[in-house]
């Protein structure tokens, strides 16, 4: 059983650039969600994906967009990139459905640097 | 909105203490709560997930315990050693996990 993989691991983007983050699911899981992380905070829901739909979604703005793919693979991009997006941005899968969940399983995360 | 408060929010034992770390949340409608560690720069690794139905789940010297309704969940963690040094993080759950600040322990040997 393969956990969750994203890619890269580490990205130095300019300010105004776009992004694009992916990550893959762990084998069986249906959901994925996406998190922000600033240093020294806790991880922020941005949004999540159930069965290529989007089932919730946080406090960001629209430049931040995901998609999930048949495969439950997902993808996360970041549009006009800011200074203050600079950030690990992690993914996370489970087996679930639109009210529930039952356990994620964290990626090692994509560190982001805006410069 | 769900608001989650860790107590303490960093932590400097000597090793072999036993500890505890407080988690409280606002919303006690959920489903779950799962409990991660998260080494600097890492990414999450669950260590316990309670279902709401659920009291208690213990994994080797970790045991959590949940009280839905009162908010509260108490991660156990006996016999404290170096390589426990990393950040906890509690994450209440419906159908997203929303987290708070973590409590930063450090175990001296």
């Amino acid at each position: 059983e393969t956990g969750v993989t994203q890619s890269p691991t580490h990205l130095i983007k300019t300010r105004g650039q776009q992004v694009t983050l992916r990550c893959s699911s762990q084998s069986g899981h249906n959901t994925v969600s996406w998190y922000q992380q600033a240093l020294g905070q806790g991880p922020q829901f941005i949004f999540q994906y159930y069965r290529e739909e989007e089932n919730g979604r946080g406090n960001f703005p629209p430049r931040f967009s995901g998609l999930q793919f048949p495969n439950y693979s997902s993808e996360l991009n970041v549009n006009a990139l800011e200074l203050d997006d600079s950030a690990l941005y992690l993914c996370a899968s489970s087996l679930g459905d639109r009210r529930a969940n039952y356990g994620y399983t964290f990626g090692s995360g994509t560190r982001l640097t805006v410069v | 909105k769900q608001e989650v408060t860790q107590i303490p929010a960093a932590l400097s034992v000597p090793e072999g203490e036993n500890l505890v770390l407080n988690c409280s949340f606002t919303d006690s409608a959920i489903y779950n709560l799962q409990w991660f560690r998260q080494d600097p720069g890492k990414g999450l690794t669950s260590l316990l997930l309670i279902q709401s139905s659920q009291r208690e789940q213990t994994s080797g010297r970790l045991n959590a315990s949940l009280d839905k309704s009162s908010g509260r969940s108490t991660l156990y963690i006996a016999a404290s050693q170096p390589g426990d040094s990393a950040t906890y993080l509690c994450a209440p759950s419906r159908n997203m996990l929303t987290f708070g600040g973590g409590t930063r322990l450090m175990v001296k040997p």
